[in-house]
């Protein structure tokens, strides 16, 4: 079936580096997203990556797909604490299908 | 631009009331969501809209009807509020880049 598993908590100490992962079930996805949402806000794309590609990197974020193991990662280095906030791994089926994951609550404590 | 916006920011209702949440977008996207995020399970499709003049069911449509009004706005409708639809709910909308979608603020709806 389709699903995206999260660990649900994630605590770092401030300068330190962040690694989020995710499992996705489907290896038709055609893309593979990073979101954020930080407290009574909406979700906001952080990154995302084509299913052909391995790495993807953006300034702090480094995107890592394995798509043997259907496994998506996010670091993000140098943490800050206004990277706290709710990180959803989400896959896209094609047409208007995206799985999202439960979310993973990250702490920076400073 | 202001991208995705939605009203109420918070609505109270009480069981078999009923009452429609507003989006809107200006982005000019096709495609446009409903949403609802319940603690510990991520975020389930409840409707969506391809295209103006298009809409269809998502994972958890049931207690909900939509309406895509124009290519700018996309509602929401509760017609008999139960408690097991209190949610936070959000509109998206995509249209660009990746199939990528841009989320409104949310309404947090709790009906008793």
């Amino acid at each position: 079936g389709e699903d995206v598993e999260q660990s649900l908590f994630l605590s770092v100490r401030e300068g330190d580096s962040s690694v989020i992962n995710c499992t996705y079930t489907d290896s038709s996805s055609t893309y593979l997203y990073w979101y954020k949402q930080e407290p009574g806000a909406g979700l906001q794309l952080l990154t995302y990556i084509f299913s052909n590609m391995d790495m993807k990197q953006d300034q702090r974020l480094t995107v890592l797909l394995n798509k043997k193991d259907k496994h998506l990662s996010l670091r993000i280095a140098d943490t800050q604490t206004g990277d706290s906030a709710i990180y959803f791994c989400a896959e896209t089926l094609g047409g208007f299908k995206t799985i999202f994951g439960a979310g993973t609550r990250l702490f920076v404590k400073a | 631009n202001a991208g995705v916006t939605q009203t109420p920011k918070f609505q109270v209702l009480k069981t078999g009331q009923s009452m429609t949440l507003q989006c809107a977008q200006d982005m000019n996207h096709n495609s446009m969501y409903w949403y609802r995020q319940d603690p510990g399970m991520g975020l389930r499709l409840i409707y969506y809209s391809a295209s103006e003049g298009t809409t269809d069911k998502g994972e958890v449509p049931n207690g909900y009807n939509v309406s895509r009004l124009n290519k700018r706005e996309f509602s929401l409708r509760l017609e008999s509020a139960a408690p097991s639809q209190t949610s936070v709910y959000f509109c998206a909308s995509s249209g660009g880049t990746a199939d990528t979608q841009y989320f409104g603020p949310g309404t947090r709806l709790t009906v008793l």
